[in-house]
């Protein structure tokens, strides 16, 4: 079965630092990795997404995430946080190979950008 | 840009009420899904609807829920008798099936059971 971790509930960073969100899943394959951002009282934006290729993916808002096959991972960066990036991270599990492609999430990370 | 559209933002219902909750997919996907969140965990899939049917759905998704697409446009959750437990954000979604696997979703409608 899929699964998604996000160890870190909550991380505190300070603006203009570098940033990194923790992922990893379980799948029995390769699985389409996605990453979510919901701003208070928002929906989810997709932020970036791995399907194949290219292992270092480029998002919006100067995101890029890194798929590691080794280690079962999907971690999101930023080189430099800014105080609008504060919000809720979800990373996210698409399932290859059905049709759905319904999504699995983590339990997410909540960023708190400090000036 | 096309976007999913949810109705109502916030709903307040008593226990055991049926609530109807309301999303009008971005015109040209054809797969459907509603997730819902619960204050403080994760999104968690309920269901996805293709071809007028459900595709998958989880064990979350029991006999209390439903889903339809009445008249090509709109696509709804329907909680038949609501439970305390059923208050939650409730996300909607739309994938266009053959452009990508990537799911937009709506804005959110969140459910007060009281």
């Amino acid at each position: 079965a899929q699964s998604v971790t996000q160890p870190d509930i909550h991380i505190t960073v300070s603006e203009g630092a570098s940033l990194e969100l923790r992922c990893n899943y379980s799948y029995g394959a390769t699985p389409y990795l996605f990453w979510y951002v919901q701003s208070p009282g928002q929906g989810l934006q997709l932020l970036l997404k791995y399907f194949s290729g290219d292992t270092l993916v480029q998002g919006i808002k100067g995101f890029e995430a890194e798929f590691k096959r080794s280690q079962s991972s999907f971690n999101l960066r930023k080189p430099s946080v800014h105080w609008s990036d504060a919000a809720e991270y979800f990373c996210a599990v698409g399932a290859r190979g059905t049709g759905a492609n319904n999504l699995f999430f983590g339990t997410g990370t909540r960023l708190t950008v400090i000036p | 840009e096309p976007e999913v559209t949810q109705t109502p933002s916030h709903q307040v219902t008593q226990m055991g009420q049926e609530v109807i909750l309301r999303c009008v997919p971005i015109s040209n996907h054809l797969y459907f899904y509603w997730y819902r969140q619960i204050l403080g965990q994760k999104v968690e899939f309920l269901v996805s609807f293709y071809n007028n049917e459900i595709s998958e759905k989880s064990e979350i998704f029991d006999d209390q829920f439903s889903v339809e697409r009445p008249d090509g446009s709109n696509f709804t959750l329907k909680i038949r008798s609501t439970k305390l437990e059923d208050s939650a954000m409730y996300f909607c979604a739309s994938r266009d099936i053959i452009r990508s696997t990537e799911a937009f979703f709506g804005q959110g409608t969140r459910l007060t059971v009281v």
